[in-house]
């Protein structure tokens, strides 16, 4: 079965300084991976999709990812972070299940921005 | 466009009750699915639903049942409410393009059981 790891759960950065959020993931194909963004009290959001080609993937916001097969991993990355961009950020990975395809979702970073 | 809504957004019950989290979307998706999340655990899929008349179990269904008569609403219903089903439901849908679901989620619905 696949699975997302995201091993931080707090990420804390100074606004206008860069930001990376790790996911590793464990699927035996080409996996679909997703980032999704989630404001308290919302719904999740998403930020940006890799399915295949370039490895590099620019998403909204300014967020983009990398896909890196032989580190089984789907980075997130911004170079200068906002106030806005606390959040909780959740990397999924897309299998397969009866011909459709269900993300399994990690548990979540939380990003914290100070002033 | 409304896209998911769910209702309500809040809601405590009593241990042993029963109650039905609704949820209606308005995209004309085939896919469906309830989420529940709990702090620090991510999202569990409960139940999931590719078409009107077709539900199936995700990782955590015990405790919950659902129904899908129509593409837009899926609701969930949880019987004898247990104090380990206080959480947040989230409810999503997407829309089958070659495999690859981008999911829609609803504002959610926070749930106490005391």
């Amino acid at each position: 079965a696949q699975s997302v790891t995201q091993p931080d759960i707090h990420i804390t950065v100074s606004e206008g300084a860069s930001l990376e959020l790790r996911c590793n993931y464990s699927y035996g194909a080409t996996p679909y991976l997703f980032w999704y963004v989630q404001s308290p009290g919302q719904g999740l959001q998403l930020l940006l999709k890799y399915f295949s080609g370039d490895t590099l993937v620019q998403g909204i916001k300014g967020f983009e990812a990398e896909f890196k097969r032989s580190q089984s991993s789907f980075n997130l990355r911004k170079p200068s972070v906002h106030w806005s961009d606390a959040a909780e950020y959740f990397c999924a990975v897309g299998h397969a299940s009866g011909g459709s395809y269900i993300p399994t979702f990690g548990r979540g970073t939380s990003l914290i921005v100070h002033p | 466009n409304a896209g998911v809504t769910q209702t309500p957004k809040f809601h405590i019950l009593k241990i042993g009750q029963s109650m039905t989290l609704q949820c209606t979307q308005d995209m004309n998706h085939n896919y469906m699915y309830w989420y529940r999340q709990d702090p620090g655990m991510g999202l569990k899929l409960i139940y999931y639903s590719v078409g009107a008349g077709i539900t199936d179990k995700g990782e955590v269904p015990n405790g919950y049942n659902v129904s899908r008569s129509t593409t837009e609403d899926f609701p969930l219903r949880l019987e004898l409410a247990a104090p380990s089903q206080t959480s947040v439901y989230f409810c999503a849908s997407s829309y089958d393009d070659s495999g690859a679901n981008v999911l829609t989620f609803g504002a959610g619905s926070r749930l106490t059981v005391l």
